[in-house]
């Protein structure tokens, strides 16, 4: 089945470092990819998203590239602030009918001033 | 402004109580979705309707129940058959046609079982 593994965290950084989050996917046919990002309390918004092959998704400072060849999709950013503490989700949906997401367990940032 | 709305934000409940979270959508969205979040296990899919009176079981159904009854609402009932109720339960929906269908979010319902 469909599986998605992202970086174990805790992730800490100061303000400006440079972020990476990797992720990577077992998936059927050609999955859509996407980013969550989860505030404290609060639910998920969509960050980022990629449809095909090569695509990247940006907003907010971040990216991310689907590359099929090493069925990755990392998460970056190049300065990180103190408000980008969250805890980040990578996703995947498999090709055809079935709308179901499948989650990776998730990555918390701390970003310190 | 459209959204998907959750309520109570907590919730509180004794051992053996079957208690009903809410979740309400205004974005015309045919399919919804619930999960379970716990720390360090990231989102669990509990049931999900991609149409009206029509639902199927996610990964961890047991001891959960839902019904589709209207386009806007999928309620979901967390029975006392469920062995460890406490979470953070988390409502979705999407679209299924066309090129926008990712996951619009619910703020979450914190459910303590005591």
């Amino acid at each position: 089945g469909d599986s998605v593994t992202q970086m174990e965290g805790p992730v800490t950084l100061s303000e400006e470092a440079f972020l990476t989050i990797n992720c990577t996917y077992t998936a059927t046919g050609y999955p859509s990819l996407f980013w969550y990002v989860q505030y404290p309390g609060e639910g998920l918004q969509l960050l980022l998203k990629a449809t095909k092959a090569d695509d990247k998704g940006s907003n907010k400072g971040f990216e991310a590239t689907y590359r099929k060849e090493t069925t990755s999709f990392h998460l970056e950013k190049g300065s990180v602030q103190v408000s980008d503490s969250a805890v980040y989700f990578c996703a995947l949906k498999s090709g055809g009918s079935n709308y179901k997401l499948t989650f990776g367990k998730g990555t918390l940032l701390t970003v310190n001033p | 402004d459209g959204g998907i709305t959750q309520s109570p934000k907590y919730l509180f409940r004794k051992e053996g109580q079957n208690v009903t979270l809410s979740c309400e959508q205004n974005l015309n969205h045919d399919a919804m979705y619930w999960y379970r979040q716990d720390p360090g296990q990231g989102l669990r899919l509990i049931y999900y309707s991609q149409i009206v009176n029509d639902f199927q079981k996610g990964d961890i159904a047991e001891g959960y129940s839902v019904s589709r009854e209207k386009k806007e609402s999928f309620p979901l009932t967390v029975t006392s058959a469920q062995k460890n109720p406490t979470a953070f339960y988390l409502c979705a929906s999407s679209r299924t046609s066309g090129a926008d269908y990712e996951q619009y979010f619910g703020p979450g319902t914190r459910l303590t079982v005591t």
